[in-house]
């Protein structure tokens, strides 16, 4: 099993450039999220997905749009980048439902923002 | 305002010895909570987690404590090895699969 995993691992964007993050997973995991890490802030969900064809806001949505066509592959969509989405994104799976919660994170994509 | 928060952004310890790290919040319906660790350019990966029905969860090494009157639980890491060098992220979910992080310690093993 390759787990998660997500590309590109580095991404310099201008500023209204669009562009998506890829995320995958081979495990049949039905719960996807993304997340992105900021300095002091911890993880903060993006958006989530319980299944194909079903996604949801998670904390900070705005800016991004997410689509689940499949079970494998949950991308993330930046509209129209701004400097503050200068961070680090996290994709993550997980089994749904108790008492499996762990979250299987990939290994992240850097995105710098000009 | 963060519900969950670890007040400690950095944490040295001596090998061998125990590391402590701490972790508050703030969401009386909070019921689940998990740490994770993380390695520089890596995705943060499981480390344990404990239940609100229970106060202690062991897995070798690694011991978390939960204390729901204080809305406080620790992570035990006992010895401490170099190896256990990392940033460590305390996580909690109520009613559902989304986590709410903390920011996060970064612990250093010193040899």
């Amino acid at each position: 099993n390759a787990g998660v995993t997500q590309t590109p691992k580095f991404q310099v964007l201008k500023t209204g450039q669009s562009m998506t993050l890829q995320c995958a997973q081979d495990m049949n995991h039905e719960y996807m999220s993304w997340y992105r890490q900021d300095p002091g802030m911890g993880l903060r969900l993006i958006h989530y997905s319980v299944g194909a064809g079903i996604t949801d806001q998670g904390e900070v949505p705005n800016g991004y749009n997410v689509s689940r066509s499949t079970t494998e592959d949950f991308p993330l969509r930046l509209l129209s980048a701004a400097p503050s989405q200068t961070s680090v994104y996290f994709c993550a799976s997980s089994y749904s439902g108790t008492p499996n919660y762990e979250q299987y994170f990939g290994p992240g994509t850097r995105l710098t923002v000009t | 305002d963060q519900q969950v928060k670890q007040n400690s952004p950095s944490l040295s310890v001596q090998e061998g010895r125990i590391s402590i790290l701490n972790c508050d919040y703030t969401n009386s319906m909070f019921d689940y909570f998990l740490w994770y660790k993380k390695y520089p350019a890596e995705g943060p990966t499981f480390l344990i987690s404990i239940s609100s029905i229970k106060d202690k969860n062991e897995d070798g090494r690694f011991t978390v404590f939960l204390n729901k009157s204080a809305k406080h639980l620790s992570l035990h890491i006992v010895p401490s090895q170099p190896g256990d060098s990392a940033v460590y992220f305390c996580a909690a979910s109520g009613q559902g699969q989304n986590f709410v992080f903390g920011p996060g310690t970064r612990l250093s093993v010193l040899p």
